[in-house]
């Protein structure tokens, strides 16, 4: 099994549109979970970073976790053809030095 | 701010050549890594170093070698190349335990 699971899509939906992005993980001891999004041809940017449990917003996009369903959830609201991209969870544990990562979900915000 | 460079973008090696991949950051970061990304795969820990002088092997180490003599520069290198290496290689680096993980824009690699 792997660490962290993430649906790969594609993910195609209108402008406008509330987006869902979600991955699931078995290692409890994981504190750390971020959300990158990945343009073609450019490097992971990290959009939010969250420690243990709970919400946090950033302007249209909001992250949460729920440590005892080990899910881990990306919400874009009012999404834009400039989000698509491919946006992959990550996540690492309060000691270790490794991250773990999601595969990816490729997203396509359609005008 | 110029955060994680790496260099080159794009290289092509014969199957057997060497080479150096660069990466260098301004951060004054301590903790620094090398990632591959192939299709389904996801991002792969190959080396990683958190600090001059100290190194540790990743999830599929083989085939690269890395050293870490300053704190700003982490170079992998692949002492002789196969079409399994054909990849994207992604050098990211963080401040401090807790941190995440920040990226340069990658080197794409192929094998012939």
């Amino acid at each position: 099994q792997k660490e962290v699971e993430q649906d790969p899509g594609p993910l195609s939906v209108p402008e406008g549109a509330i987006v869902s992005l979600n991955c699931t993980y078995s290692n409890s001891a994981f504190q750390y979970f971020m959300w990158y999004r990945q343009y073609s041809r450019k490097g992971p940017e990290l959009l939010m970073y969250t420690y243990s449990s709970g919400n946090k917003e950033d302007g249209r996009f909001t992250a949460q976790v729920d440590k005892s369903s080990k899910y881990i959830s990306l919400f874009i609201r009012d999404s834009q053809p400039s989000d698509s991209a491919t946006y992959l969870c990550a996540m690492s544990a309060n000691t270790g030095n490794q991250f773990y990562f999601g595969t990816g979900t490729s997203l396509t915000v359609i005008p | 701010n110029a955060g994680v460079t790496q260099t080159p973008k794009f290289q092509v090696l014969k199957t057997g050549q060497s080479m150096t991949l660069q990466c260098a950051q301004d951060m004054n970061h301590e903790y620094m890594s090398w990632y591959r990304q192939d299709p389904g795969m996801g991002l792969r820990l190959i080396h990683y170093s958190v600090g001059a002088g100290i190194t540790d092997q990743g999830e599929v180490p083989n085939g690269y070698n890395v050293s870490r003599s300053t704190t700003e520069d982490f170079p992998l290198r692949l002492l002789s190349a196969a079409p399994s290496q054909t990849s994207v290689y992604f050098c990211a680096s963080r401040k401090n335990r807790g941190s995440p993980l920040h990226f340069g824009n990658g080197t794409r690699l192929t094998v012939t």
